[in-house]
Order: structure tokens, then C-alpha cells, then sequence
């Protein structure tokens, strides 16, 4: 199975401040990889795929990079809303894995 | 609007069987490959199982395999897993989702089912 370590754990930043949340993959997964966002007590949804497109609706503070088995999620300007977890997954290859997570919280 | 609505969650004990149902609206059903995603208490998320639209191939993941079945009937727009010889580990809230281009992608999710196994 691949893989996925996601760093940090937890984040705290301020409002308006620019945050970066990082995933590893085991081996190379071609930009097979994508975010989503889980708010406290709701359901995950679709941030990102394909590593850096954006899906239909989601702010373009948002954004992804990189490629092989190093990849990034970065929030521009954090919003009161972004409080979340984020979670990256790669979907290369069955069984589809999930990284464990970072929680964002407001300082 | 796109909608998935689980149904069919609860407490069972070690060893029974749960049956749980995705009702899809929204979209063309038939159109989309589907997934099971799960995640335990205060846990990541987990992909269960996958099928394609036509429900002729299935996927699932090793710790699941021969005891759960996912399955879909495209006329009634509902998707299907149903899981035997549970076991406490699988105590999590199970998601419905769709499968955005049939590649991995889960573009809807629907808010959960819980499932507790549970003596």
C-alpha cells in the first residue's frame, strides 16, 4: 500500500496569514493526489485533485502543488472559515490511502 | 443539487451483519463510479470499497474483504454495502461518496452513517 505522511499534525495561524500543510507519498503517484477539507462535525469535501486543479466552487486562496511524492496544500489569506482539518489522498493506485491529517485552528 | 443520504447505521455486535443504503439524486447516477469511505471516532478517513458505474467490478481493501460486499442498483439510484462478521475495528461513520471521473476523486460525500460493533 502507499503511504501518505502529512506534517503538520496541528497548525495555528492568525487571520490573513499564509499557511502551507505538506504530504509525502510512499512512492511516485504521478499527481494522483487531491485535499479535501473536513469542518468540525460535517462531512469532508473536495479542495483540490490532480495535485493543483481547483474543483468547481472552492476560493482560490486555495491551491496545490508538487509532484513524484512530495506535495502541498497552501492557503493564501486564512479566513475564519478555513478552520478545518485537511486531509491529502492519493488515488494512483487501490488501496486508495488518506494522509492522518492537519488540524488548522485560528491563533 | 447533488445529494447522497446513507441510511441504515447503528449498533450491532461482534460477529452480525449491518446493511447500509446510499440514496443518490441529483446527477446520473448510472453515470458515476461510487466509493465507501469510512473514518473511526476522532480518526482519519479510511476508503473502504469501490465499484463502477455499470457495477461490474468491485474493489475493496484487504482488511474488508470477504466479509464486506458493495453493490449498487442503478434504477432505484442507490448504492449498497453490506457488511458480515463485523468486528469492533470497523466502529466508524461510513460515507457514501461519488467518484468524480471514475478515477479516485470523491467529489460528493453524504453526511454518514454511524456504525458501532459493540457487545
Amino acid at each position: 500500500d502507499i503511504q501518505m505522511t502529512q506534517s503538520p499534525a496541528s497548525l495555528s495561524a492568525s487571520l490573513g496569514e499564509t499557511v502551507t500543510i505538506e504530504c509525502r507519498a510512499s512512492e511516485d503517484i504521478y499527481n494522483g493526489l487531491a485535499w479535501y477539507q473536513q469542518k468540525p462535525g460535517k462531512s469532508p469535501q473536495l479542495l483540490i485533485y490532480n495535485a493543483n486543479s481547483l474543483h468547481t466552487g472552492v476560493p482560490s486562496r486555495f491551491s496545490g502543488s508538487g509532484s513524484g511524492t512530495q506535495y502541498s496544500l497552501k492557503i493564501n489569506s486564512l479566513q475564519s472559515e478555513d478552520v478545518a482539518s485537511y486531509f491529502c489522498q492519493q488515488y494512483y493506485d487501490y488501496p486508495y490511502t488518506f494522509g492522518a491529517g492537519t488540524k488548522l485552528e485560528l491563533k | 443539487e447533488v445529494q447522497l443520504v446513507e441510511s441504515g447505521g447503528g449498533l450491532v455486535q461482534p460477529g452480525r451483519s449491518l446493511k447500509l443504503s446510499c440514496a443518490a439524486s441529483g446527477f446520473t447516477f448510472s453515470n458515476y463510479y461510487m466509493a465507501w469511505v469510512r473514518q473511526a471516532p476522532t480518526k482519519g478517513l479510511e476508503w473502504v470499497a469501490s465499484i463502477t458505474n455499470s457495477g461490474g467490478s468491485t474493489y475493496y481493501r484487504d482488511s474488508v474483504k470477504g466479509r464486506f460486499t458493495i453493490s449498487r442498483d442503478n434504477a432505484k439510484s442507490t448504492l449498497y454495502l453490506q457488511m458480515d462478521s463485523l468486528r469492533s475495528e470497523d466502529t466508524a461513520t461510513y460515507y457514501c461518496t461519488r467518484d468524480m471521473g471514475a478515477r479516485g476523486v470523491m467529489d460528493a460525500w453524504g453526511q454518514g452513517a454511524s456504525v458501532t460493533v459493540s457487545s
